[in-house]
């Protein structure tokens, strides 16, 4: 069965400094991976998909099927982007999303 | 842009009462998810919908149902509710395209708590 990890629930960096949450996958077959932000008390958002190569809000993610990764990035961390951050596996075959447990990152001041 | 509703926001039941949870999709979109989020826990796919037809089954217990109706809004019923089905509960839509990669958007959830 797929499954997503994020192995830090918690990330916490200073304003301007680079950030990276990880995110890991097991599937047997080509999955699509997303990330989806959550703001407080706001809905899930998507934030970017592996297929479309695209930075959005300064973040980029590149999928790495030899280390099964998909680990978001930004050179430099704003205070707006404190948010849940969820990785998320779509299969092949279906459309239901798979979740990472979620990393709450917090931009300091 | 329309997004995804759902009603209400916040609802209190009680133990082994009913609950019924509706989703409004994106205009055109054709096809709901439903996904549980326990307190503190990522969320779970339960049930989705394609074209008014049950297209795919999670982790949805028999006391809940769901269907899609003609105008593609959803709803979500619960009976005999217990007290762990206190969750915070999502809807997502998205279009069946073969132009572009289908993306779920969802909606601000339903919180359920029971008491």
């Amino acid at each position: 069965a797929q499954r997503v990890t994020q192995p830090e629930k918690l990330l916490s960096v200073f304003k301007g400094a680079p950030v990276e949450l990880k995110c890991n996958y097991s599937y047997s077959g080509s999955p699509e991976l997303f990330w989806y932000v959550q703001y407080s008390r706001q809905r899930l958002q998507l934030l970017l998909r592996h297929i479309s190569r695209e930075s959005i809000k300064g973040f980029t993610a590149d999928l790495n099927k030899g280390e099964t990764s998909f680990h978001l990035k930004k050179p430099f961390a704003q205070e707006e982007d404190s948010a849940m951050y969820y990785c998320a596996l779509k299969e092949t075959s279906g459309s239901r999303l798979t979740f990472g447990e979620g990393t709450q990152l917090t931009v300091n001041p | 842009a329309a997004g995804v509703i759902q009603s209400p926001r916040h609802l209190i039941k009680e133990k082994r009462e009913t609950a019924t949870l509706k989703c409004y999709p994106i205009p055109r979109h054709d096809t709901v998810y439903w996904y549980q989020q326990g307190p503190g826990q990522d969320p779970q796919f339960l049930i989705s919908f394609y074209e008014k037809m049950q297209s795919d089954k999670g982790s949805i217990p028999d006391r809940f149902s769901a269907q899609q109706f003609s105008d593609y809004h959803s709803e979500l019923n619960m009976s005999s509710l217990e007290l762990g089905d206190s969750a915070l509960y999502f809807c997502a839509s998205s279009l069946v395209g073969i132009r572009e990669p289908e993306t779920q958007y969802f909606g601000p959830g339903t919180r359920l708590l029971v008491l």
